[in-house]
């Protein structure tokens, strides 16, 4: 595609449910990372893959947030028994990521609120 | 710990004058800073970014200044307009490092 896509835009979900997010990457861009957006706020890193390899799960909040990228292209991202401090934007972005190329494109991101 | 520091936090321009933005970093290790733009509903995207070889970058209307002593850079937005108007987001990383750690945010409004 054209640039990072991510799927649903808005997700409203009730406190406990689980959920999941997608990000389709532009092709061919081997490093993908997501982050948490809250409200005022300056991106937060979450994790980073390089292809399939989760590299970085360091910004992950707590075990219930698991990401995936299990043919190195599309992720998810998974949150677990949604919490109301859970509600953010939640962005994709995915990088080439070489020597020459090491611009990330975001994707609009997921408006995840948790009620 | 916040590892990049940005202001001001919001921003009032009259359309013409000159936008200053500053970000300020500790982290020694840090030689890629990238300056992002995100309009309202939007993912950011990049404007333009600098490495620590160099004192300043111009691409446009937009110049990045970087102090390597201060540990400090900024972006300046000459002639600003109206279409200007979003939030900047400053942004630090090792190049091709893991991830990049942002600044909270200046929300930048340009009067016509």
């Amino acid at each position: 595609g054209a640039g990072v896509s991510q799927s649903p835009r808005y997700k409203v979900a009730k406190r406990g449910q689980d959920v999941a997010l997608r990000c389709d990457p532009i092709s061919g861009h081997v490093s993908l990372f997501w982050y948490q957006q809250a409200l005022g706020q300056g991106p937060e890193f979450l994790t980073y893959f390089q292809n399939e390899a989760q590299l970085d799960k360091s910004g992950l909040p707590s075990d219930r947030f698991f990401a995936e990228r299990p043919e190195g292209s599309v992720s998810t991202l998974k949150i677990q028994r949604t919490q109301q401090e859970d509600s953010a934007v939640y962005l994709c972005a995915s990088s080439l990521r070489d020597s020459l190329n090491t611009e990330a494109f975001f994707g609009q991101g997921t408006r995840l609120t948790v009620v | 710990q916040q590892q990049v520091k940005q202001s001001p936090q919001s921003l009032i321009v009259q359309k013409g004058g000159i936008s200053i933005i500053n970000c300020a970093y500790e982290n020694t290790a840090f030689d890629y800073f990238p300056w992002y733009q995100q309009f309202p509903g939007k993912g950011p995207a990049l404007l333009i970014a600098i490495r620590p070889d160099v004192s300043e970058k111009k691409e446009g209307r937009f110049t990045i200044s970087f102090n390597k002593s201060a540990k400090q850079f900024s972006l300046h937005i000459m002639d600003s307009q109206p279409g200007d108007s979003a939030t900047y987001f400053c942004a630090a990383d090792v190049y091709i490092g893991n991830q990049f750690y942002f600044g909270t945010g200046t929300s930048l409004t340009v009067i016509p």
